[in-house]
């Protein structure tokens, strides 16, 4: 069956330390990688995507992912972790074999970033 | 990014009553939207694929007449909660895709915030 995991409900970062939230997945076939932000109350933001190539992608607010075939993870990491980063993260998949656009979500991490 | 809109972004109403949401991508056409539910502790429930002028696709368990979905245009679709009850409170969010390949994107729209007295 076609799954994510994000084993971390929570992460608790200093600010100005480097930070990861843990993403593995399992999908028939090769995956199509996603990672969105919810802040509170709002809807999710599209932060970066892997679908092909290199396996070290780049988003939005400074945000990277590296994508390992072999231990299936998609980790979000950023080097220097600001306050305005906390936030609700989301890992998604699509496996290259699926017909339909559906994701399939991982619980959320919540990331909290102490000054 | 592609801009997704919803509203109302917040809608308190009576028990028994109905309540319609839109969904709008105002910069791309999408001929394919989700509706998902998002409870207290967080996690995303897909509640249906709403394609546009088709019916709409309803994940298990979830009661199509009670949660009627249309997609009249290839930005617009509505989610409309009958007969509300307070058990349907809830946020309600929107997504929309951008292309027509599984490899695009889904932009979301900021959500509906649904309390039913």
């Amino acid at each position: 069956a076609q799954s994510v995991a994000q084993p971390e409900d929570q992460v608790n970062v200093a600010e100005g330390n480097p930070l990861t939230v843990k993403c593995t997945y399992s999908v028939s076939g090769n995956p199509y990688l996603f990672w969105y932000v919810q802040y509170p109350n709002r809807g999710l933001q599209f932060l970066l995507k892997y679908i092909t190539g290199d396996n070290l992608v780049k988003g939005s607010y400074g945000f990277e992912a590296e994508f390992n075939k072999s231990q299936t993870s998609f980790h979000l990491k950023k080097p220097s972790a600001l306050v305005s980063d906390s936030a609700l993260y989301f890992c998604a998949v699509r496996g290259e074999m699926d017909s339909n656009y559906q994701l399939i979500w991982g619980a959320g991490t919540k990331l909290i970033i102490k000054p | 990014g592609a801009v997704v809109s919803q509203h109302p972004s917040r809608v308190i109403c009576k028990s028994g009553t109905s309540v319609k949401i839109e969904c709008r991508s105002l910069d791309f056409q999408a001929t394919t939207m989700f509706w998902y539910r998002q409870f207290p502790k967080k996690s995303l429930m897909l509640m249906a694929t709403s394609n546009e002028g088709s019916k709409a696709t309803y994940e298990q368990g979830v009661e199509k007449d009670k949660f009627l979905i249309n997609h009249a245009s290839l930005t617009l679709s509505t989610l409309t909660v009958t007969s509300a009850h307070p058990e349907d409170s809830s946020f309600y969010i929107c997504s929309a895709y951008r292309g027509r390949w599984t490899t695009d994107t889904q932009y979301f729209g900021p959500g509906t915030r649904l309390t039913v007295l």
